[in-house]
């Protein structure tokens, strides 16, 4: 059974720091990783997807690299802004059919 | 484009009463989904339906929880008798193929008192 685990639960860091947020899995054979953004209230939105055959995955300041021997994945925040206070979720799909398994978020504040 | 849509964001119930939810996916998207997020927890996949037919309910405690897609569009999950641990976000989900392009709702909040 796929159980994913995210490190920290949470974290608060200055303006303009540089961070990274760790996701762990269980079960290597996964068919695609996602990171998502949850804002209070909201649904997710979703940051990056990458394919198993695939290292890493780039837009703008995010940088998400996955290792599927390690069963690990991280996602790189560069000159954070506290506009990308939100919780951040890791998703497993372990199929083509999209379902989903999710991390339990680190919750991220970034302070002026 | 419009987004996913879910009504009411917001129900509060009593144990023991039924409650539904209802979502409109993104136009032509297939698949649609309804996960459970328990306050500081990662969603759960409730169901999973590709057009108007079941891929996956493994994880729906179908002793309470019913859910039904009609003509491949529009989604109603309802839930009866609740519990008290039943109180969760309950998002909605939709993709046009699989993992790819998918796109939530905003949720429906539950409490259960």
């Amino acid at each position: 059974k796929q159980e994913v685990t995210q490190i920290p639960a949470a974290l608060s860091v200055p303006e303009g720091e540089n961070l990274v947020l760790n996701c762990s899995f269980t079960d290597s054979a996964i068919y695609n990783l996602q990171w998502f953004r949850q804002d209070p209230g909201k649904g997710l939105t979703s940051l990056l997807l990458i394919q198993s055959s695939q290292r890493e995955q780039t837009s703008g300041r995010l940088n998400a690299s996955l290792d599927k021997s390690s069963g690990r994945s991280t996602l790189y925040i560069a000159a954070s802004q506290p506009g990308d206070s939100a919780t951040y979720l890791c998703a497993v799909g372990g199929d083509q059919g999209g379902k989903l398994i999710f991390g339990q978020g680190t919750e991220l504040s970034v302070k002026p | 484009e419009a987004g996913v849509a879910q009504s009411p964001r917001y129900k509060i119930i009593e144990k023991r009463q039924s409650v539904a939810f209802w979502c409109n996916p993104i136009s032509g998207h297939a698949t649609l989904y309804w996960y459970q997020q328990i306050l500081g927890q990662g969603p759960k996949l409730l169901i999973q339906f590709q057009n108007n037919g079941v891929v996956d309910d493994s994880q729906l405690p179908k002793d309470r929880f019913s859910a039904e897609r009609l003509k491949g569009v529009d989604s109603t999950l309802k839930i009866q008798p609740a519990k008290l641990e039943d109180s969760a976000v309950y998002l909605c989900a939709s993709s046009s193929t699989g993992a790819y392009g998918y796109t939530f709702g905003s949720g429906t909040r539950l409490t259960v008192v």
